[in-house]
């Protein structure tokens, strides 16, 4: 296993620009998870998806956040129009398919975003 | 009432002692449950996870699972400076992960 990587690692940005991350899950988990994390606080919950189809998308986030999987191998998120409260860790996750193994996620280095 | 409530810290031992790292949640239906450790700056790793009532042991490591108090244990013993870091506790609902704020742990030497 090669382990989860996420791209870039860091990212400034001005307020007002759009960004992306990349995520490449462990080649065998078919779920993907993205999750969002400040200073102090646990990782937050944004969107996950199973193979190919987002199955869940968090009520926090707004329609300036869209994320895809679109062959069910890496994933990208997007975050339009950025302002300075978007400012976090991101983080993506995988899992796998095997029953039980769902909740055993396995998280990426993360992209740390700052908004300027 | 958050879903998964830890306390916050610092929580500080001396070397060789145990830590004691607690966590309560709300949700009576939940199942999974996992230990994250997360080191300043970097990303959560997976050390534990327990999905039946009782002790669960691994190393140094023991979870412990109680449904009925919808409480939820990580004991760390013989605590080394290495075990210094933020652990988050996480609970399995509806295909998603519902974490804790995290406790800091301090060994000191």
């Amino acid at each position: 296993d090669t382990g989860v990587s996420q791209d870039p690692r860091h990212k400034i940005t001005k307020r007002g620009q759009n960004v992306t991350f990349r995520c490449d899950p462990i080649s065998e988990h078919n779920r993907l998870y993205w999750y969002r994390q400040t200073l102090g606080q646990g990782p937050e919950f944004l969107t996950y998806f199973q193979n190919e189809a987002q199955l869940e998308k968090s009520r926090l986030l707004s329609d300036r956040f869209s994320a895809e999987r679109p062959k069910g191998s890496f994933s990208t998120l997007e975050i339009q129009r950025t302002e300075q409260g978007d400012s976090a860790m991101y983080l993506c996750a995988s899992s796998s398919r095997g029953q039980g193994k769902l909740g055993e996620q396995y998280f990426g280095p993360g992209t740390r975003l700052t908004v300027t | 009432q958050k879903e998964v409530e830890q306390n916050s810290g610092p929580l500080s031992v001396p070397e060789g002692a145990i830590a004691s790292l607690n966590c309560t949640y709300s949700d009576r239906g939940s199942q999974s449950f996992f230990w994250y450790r997360q080191y300043s700056g970097k990303s959560p790793e997976l050390i534990m996870f327990i999905y039946s009532n009782g002790d669960k042991e691994d190393g140094r490591f023991t979870a412990q699972l109680n449904k009925a108090s919808q409480y939820v244990s990580l004991l760390i013993r013989d605590s080394q400076p290495s075990d210094s870091a933020t652990y988050l506790c996480a609970v399995y609902q509806g295909g998603k992960l519902i974490f804790g704020q995290g406790t800091e742990l301090s060994v000191k030497p």
